[in-house]
């Protein structure tokens, strides 16, 4: 158990619909990451917060937002959605911007769109 | 740009034999961060191993190790004395201090056989 919770588990949705991704980090992590993981693209790297502040962008698409709230949760939105949005969407954490530099995963969300 | 990769798609192994899953990197950045993860087919991320560029000693936990050659950009993961719950997806990824993104490779399906 990495200590980093993902929630809900999977995510089943229609084309066109909205949803929301949360993760909490491991316990004084200041820094969440989002990562996409899909069959045709791999693992890539979305977006990185640290501390409420969104700190570097990947490939995020403008359809999709992400937030990290002042317990340091943070919400992963995805708005109209498409049959290629579907992948395992995971959430890292790590201590800070210049601490050990292991990025801890969360179990994931497969997100499903249909 | 940095760039990691894996060019065995899959291996196959005879269960307690030593395994070797072949990584390397491209950076221009003196200082970086190089990972192993593990994904079984349950799809959680697992954190193995990491090696910093400016350190002198190989990586060792447990039975994995690192076989980090600067300077042939590679980072090779050794399994030593696989068991069969090895059987994963294998990937490798980089991190640049200040990018804070994971970069990672395409990943390698390690099948242990009994």
């Amino acid at each position: 158990d990495s200590g980093v919770t993902q929630t809900p588990k999977h995510l089943i949705t229609a084309t066109g619909q909205r949803v929301t991704l949360r993760c909490s980090p491991r316990s004084g992590d200041l820094s969440v990451y989002w990562y996409q993981q899909s069959l045709d693209q791999g693992l890539q790297f979305l977006i990185q917060y640290y501390n409420g502040e969104e700190r570097a962008k990947g490939n995020i698409l403008e359809r999709f937002s992400a937030q990290q709230f002042p317990d340091l949760h943070s919400e992963l939105n995805l708005s109209s959605l498409e049959l290629g949005d579907s992948a395992l969407y995971f959430c890292a954490s790590s201590g800070g911007l210049a601490v050990p530099y292991e990025q801890y995963f969360g179990p994931g969300t497969r997100l499903t769109v249909t | 740009a940095q760039k990691i990769t894996q060019t065995q798609p899959g291996m196959f192994v005879q269960e307690k034999e030593a395994v070797t899953l072949d990584c390397t990197y491209d950076t221009s950045d003196p200082s970086y961060g190089l990972f192993w993860y593990k994904q079984p087919s349950s799809g959680e991320m697992i954190f193995l191993i990491y090696q910093g560029s400016y350190d002198q000693q190989n990586a060792t936990e447990g039975r994995y190790s690192l076989n980090f050659q600067k300077a042939r950009k590679s980072a090779n993961l050794v399994i030593s004395a696989s068991q069969l719950g090895d059987s994963a997806m294998y990937f490798c990824a980089m991190r640049i201090p200040g990018a804070q993104k994971l970069v990672f490779g395409q990943g390698t399906r390690l099948t242990i056989n009994p």
